[in-house]
């Protein structure tokens, strides 16, 4: 079955305490994104990755890091979460030739307290 | 920088009826695609349709359909037939087809009413 994984579903942590949020796709696809999610802004894309090796800052970068040694991998780094990143986390991909087909994943509620 | 906007944080509507989703955007660019994304209570993001702007036809998926004016930025979803399983959040969505950022409007949570 084609998806987009992430673990954890749900995270409640401390301030300052580094977490890595995992992003899997089985479908072999270039693109992928992270994306968060609060009630009034919609979803704001946080960082992306065109391909191994390759990604860019999003509209709200600041406080997170990525990775992508793996095509199907795309993991979200909080190095020292704040409580302004609790949230909603989407991570989505999409094969190059057919943006339209964003494949999302279940989300990870974030909690930092 | 583009952005999209939805002026309607919720709408309701009767089972049965037709409701329409506003949403317009603003850019620079020519070429670009816009959707229209339903999230249910399970937090699944749903792709309902999408529009490539040099399409003039506006786009149809069953039940689901678009006003694109290009001209006046405007991309809403006109829902026919309400169905109970419509009830969702729904984000309207750009994307420039040169760039890979895909910006969202900040969403209108439908409720249908039995």
């Amino acid at each position: 079955e084609a998806q987009v994984t992430q673990n954890p579903r749900y995270l409640i942590t401390v301030t300052g305490k580094k977490l890595t949020v995992t992003c899997s796709q089985n479908m072999n696809h270039e693109y992928m994104s992270w994306y968060r999610q609060d009630p009034g802004l919609g979803l704001r894309q946080i960082y992306y990755s065109m391909n191994v090796e390759v990604t860019d800052k999003g509209d709200v970068p600041e406080g997170y890091k990525v990775s992508r040694k793996e095509k199907r991998n795309f993991p979200l780094i909080l190095e020292s979460p704040s409580p302004n990143q609790t949230s909603l986390y989407f991570c989505a991909s999409s094969p190059r030739d057919r943006v339209w087909e964003q494949y999302f994943g279940p989300g990870t509620r974030l909690t930092v307290t | 920088a583009q952005t999209v906007t939805q002026s309607q944080p919720e709408m309701s509507v009767q089972e049965a009826e037709t409701v329409t989703l506003s949403c317009t955007y603003d850019t620079s660019e020519s070429d670009y695609y816009l959707f229209w994304y339903k999230q249910p209570p399970s937090r699944q993001m749903i792709l309902v349709i999408r529009q490539e702007a040099y399409k003039q036809q506006n786009a149809t998926e069953n039940r689901f359909s678009v006003n694109f004016q290009k001209a006046a930025k405007s991309f809403s979803l006109k829902i026919s037939d309400s169905q109970l399983g419509d009830a969702a959040m729904y984000f309207c969505a750009y994307r420039s087809t040169s760039g890979s950022r895909l910006t969202f409007g900040e969403g209108t949570q439908l409720t249908v009413n039995p």
